[in-house]
């Protein structure tokens, strides 16, 4: 069964910093990998999606890279902003087997990026 | 075009009455998905769904929840006798039908039993 963690759980940060959060899945047989955000009480906002036979996807500040072989996505925030806080989701979307299409997800990292 | 659709956003049921979940996917999307969100713990998924079709309920609990996804309308997510557990709040999802198998999430439902 694929099992995600992120570290860290929590993270705050003055503005201006860059910075770098995991993921990691225990199960390389994936489809997509994608990066979500989500407000509090909010629903979730797609940052960045990357398909298996993907090295990294790019979208503004945000890059997010792929290593399907040892399980590790990392999720890149350059100059950060206070507007960047929330809680950012890795979800790894199941290969195309008895699973197909569903997303197993980590239980995120919570940002806060002060003035 | 507008995103994905839930309603009601807000849903207080008490325990022993039914809870109705709607979704509209986005346009053209024709695969939908359900995920709950427990209190304190991340995304689980319930159910995939096309028109028409389960294709895998394997996430959802075997008694008192159902889900359809019809022809015509939005899906329905059906919970029957709720009980506090299940409060939660519960997201939508729709992709398209060819290509990434990207999904785009709605603004969910919160469900309170009490």
């Amino acid at each position: 069964k694929q099992e995600v963690t992120q570290i860290p759980a929590a993270l705050s940060v003055p503005e201006g910093e860059n910075l770098v959060l995991n993921c990691s899945f225990t199960d390389s047989a994936i489809y997509n990998l994608q990066w979500f955000r989500q407000d509090p009480g909010k629903g979730l906002t797609s940052l960045l999606l990357i398909q298996s036979s993907q090295r990294e996807q790019t979208s503004g500040r945000l890059n997010a890279s792929l290593d399907k072989s040892s399980g590790r996505s990392t999720l890149y925030i350059a100059a950060s902003q206070p507007g960047d806080s929330a809680t950012y989701l890795c979800a790894v979307g199941a290969d195309r087997g008895s699973t197909l299409g569903r997303l197993y997800f980590g239980r995120g990292t919570q940002l806060t990026v002060w003035p | 075009n507008a995103g994905v659709m839930q309603n009601p956003r807000h849903l207080v049921r008490r325990r022993g009455q039914e809870a109705r979940l709607r979704c509209s996917p986005m346009k053209g999307h024709s695969h939908v998905y359900w995920y709950r969100q427990l209190p304190e713990e991340g995304l689980k998924f319930m159910v995939y769904l096309q028109k028409e079709n389960i294709i895998d309920e394997s996430g959802m609990p075997k008694e008192r929840f159902s889900a359809e996804f019809p022809k015509e309308g939005p899906s329905i997510l059906r919970i029957q006798q709720v009980v506090r557990g299940d409060s939660a709040a519960y997201f939508c999802a729709s992709s398209p039908p060819r290509g990434t198998n990207e999904q785009f999430f709605g603004p969910g439902t919160r469900l309170t039993v009490l």
